[in-house]
C-alpha cells in the first residue's frame, strides 16, 4: 500500500526563522507528490506539485528519489504562513495524504 | 466563478437519520472524489468517480451511496447515520485521474 509519511504533527516556528515540513513516501515507481495547505477554515489548495519544480508563496519543494522525500522550505517564515500542511501522492484515482502538520509562525 | 460547491456547508442531525451532501464542480472535469476529515485532521480518500462510473470505493461502510448524475455532479447519501460519521467531508474534483485536484469548500457533518 502506498504510504505518506509526514513525522511532525507539530511545528512552531518564529518569524523569519527557516522551516521544513517532512514528507517520505513509500516507493513505488516514479511518484506524483503535491503539497496542500488549509488556512483556518478554508479548503484544501494547492501549494506546490513535485513536476512544476517553482517556488509558491516562497516555498519549494524537491523531490529526493533516493531518500524518497518531498520535504517542503521556505527561508523565512511569515506570520500567515500558519496553517496545516498535507504531502500527498498521487496515483490512480486518488490523492494518499499523509497526516499533516500544523504550521504555528509565532509574531 | 470557477469551483466546486458543496451544500450545506454544516449538516447537524440525530443518529439514524438518513441525509445528504451535494457537490458540484463547473471546471469540466471527467473525475470527482469524495474525501473524509476525521477530528484529528486526517483526510481519507472514500470514493473516486470518472465519467460517472465509480472507480474506487475505499473500504466504506454501504451506508454511504454515492450518486453521479452527470459528469458535473457527485453527491453523496449515508444512511442510518453514526455518532463516528462525524467529520467534515470534501468533495474534489480533477481534469486527470491522480493529478492535481480542486477542493470544494467541505460540509461538516455532526451526529448527535
Amino acid at each position: 500500500a502506498q504510504r505518506v509519511t509526514q513525522p511532525e504533527k507539530l511545528l512552531s516556528v518564529f518569524k523569519g526563522a527557516p522551516v521544513e515540513l517532512k514528507c517520505n513516501y513509500s516507493y513505488s515507481g516514479s511518484p506524483e507528490l503535491f503539497w496542500y495547505v488549509q488556512y483556518s477554515r478554508q479548503r484544501l489548495q494547492l501549494l506546490l506539485r513535485h513536476i512544476s519544480r517553482e517556488s509558491i508563496k516562497g516555498f519549494t519543494a524537491d523531490l529526493n528519489k533516493g531518500e524518497t522525500s518531498f520535504h517542503l522550505k521556505k527561508p523565512f517564515a511569515q506570520e500567515e504562513d500558519s496553517a496545516m500542511y498535507y504531502c500527498a501522492r498521487g496515483s490512480n484515482y486518488k490523492l494518499t495524504f499523509g497526516k499533516g502538520t500544523l504550521l504555528t509562525v509565532n509574531p | 466563478d470557477t469551483a466546486v460547491s458543496q451544500t450545506p456547508k454544516y449538516l447537524v442531525t440525530q443518529m439514524g437519520n438518513d441525509k445528504s451532501i451535494k457537490c458540484e464542480q463547473n471546471l469540466g472535469h471527467d473525475t470527482m472524489y469524495w474525501y473524509k476529515q476525521d477530528s484529528k485532521k486526517f483526510l481519507k480518500i472514500m470514493f473516486s468517480y470518472n465519467n460517472k462510473e465509480l472507480i474506487i470505493n475505499e473500504t466504506v461502510p454501504n451506508r454511504f451511496s454515492p450518486k453521479s448524475p452527470d459528469k458535473a455532479h457527485l453527491n453523496l447519501h449515508i444512511n442510518s447515520l453514526e455518532l463516528g460519521d462525524s467529520a467534515v467531508y470534501f468533495c474534489a474534483s480533477s481534469h486527470q485521474p491522480g493529478g492535481e485536484q480542486f477542493f470544494g469548500p467541505g460540509t461538516r457533518l455532526t451526529v448527535l
